[in-house]
């Protein structure tokens, strides 16, 4: 069975630019949450989406957003970035809404994003 | 605020040895505190806890969940090389947006 697959790897963007990024969770799965990773601040969860709608979100700025397909795959947008949005984002994908229910999350090898 | 506290931030210890990584928390409307483990790559999912008291086990790791003191502990017993990892503890929290809040990890090292 395929892991859960993010793309693109890495990403170098300039200020005020905007990037979407891609996850695709495992087979089956119908939920995928969105976390951001940095040295400073830790792995922090930006959001989650189950059915293709946003069930849970973190404290992050409305330039983060997202959106799911019938097919389970999500995008995360950020617009106007900022250096501080450099950080791994990372996707985890699970069978049924996560912090709901019991089950586990499976992350993906997540995307590296450089803001100049 | 919300937070999640764990301890110690960074452990060294040598093979064999047995291993106590600390998280509390305070939070309003808690929900469940998870544990994984970050090696090189992405989080590795371990427990979910929900229940004080219950203890959850897979293999030489050991977690459990006392909501009374608001803290958890995750045990390795019988170190190996391969266990030395980042150690995530998360606190989902079930608000009218549900979130989960993550502690800054304990860097585990394991030496031969």
């Amino acid at each position: 069975k395929a892991g859960v697959t993010q793309t693109p790897r890495y990403l170098i963007k300039t200020r005020g630019q905007q990037v979407t990024l891609s996850c695709s969770p495992i087979s089956g799965h119908r939920s995928v949450s969105w976390y951001q990773q940095t040295p400073g601040q830790g792995l922090q969860f930006l959001f989650e989406y189950f059915s293709e709608t946003q069930r849970n979100k973190g404290n992050f700025p409305g330039r983060f957003s997202g959106r799911q397909f019938s097919n389970s795959r999500s995008e995360m947008n950020v617009s106007t970035l900022e250096l501080g949005d450099s950080a791994l984002y990372l996707c985890a994908s699970s069978l049924v809404a996560f912090a709901t229910t019991y089950n586990e999350q499976f992350f993906g090898p997540g995307t590296r994003l450089t803001v100049l | 605020e919300d937070k999640v506290v764990q301890s110690p931030l960074s452990l060294v210890v040598h093979e064999g040895d047995t291993v106590t990584l600390n998280c509390s928390y305070e939070v309003t409307n808690f929900r469940s505190l998870l544990w994984y483990k970050q090696e090189k790559k992405a989080p590795t999912f371990l427990f979910m806890l929900t229940s004080s008291g219950i203890e959850k086990k897979s293999g030489r790791l050991t977690s459990i969940l006392d909501k009374k003191e608001l803290f958890s502990i995750l045990n390795i017993t019988a170190t190996q090389t391969g266990d030395s990892a980042i150690y995530l503890c998360a606190v989902s929290l079930k608000t009218s947006y549900d979130k989960v809040i993550f502690g800054p990890g304990t860097s585990l090292s394991v030496i031969p």
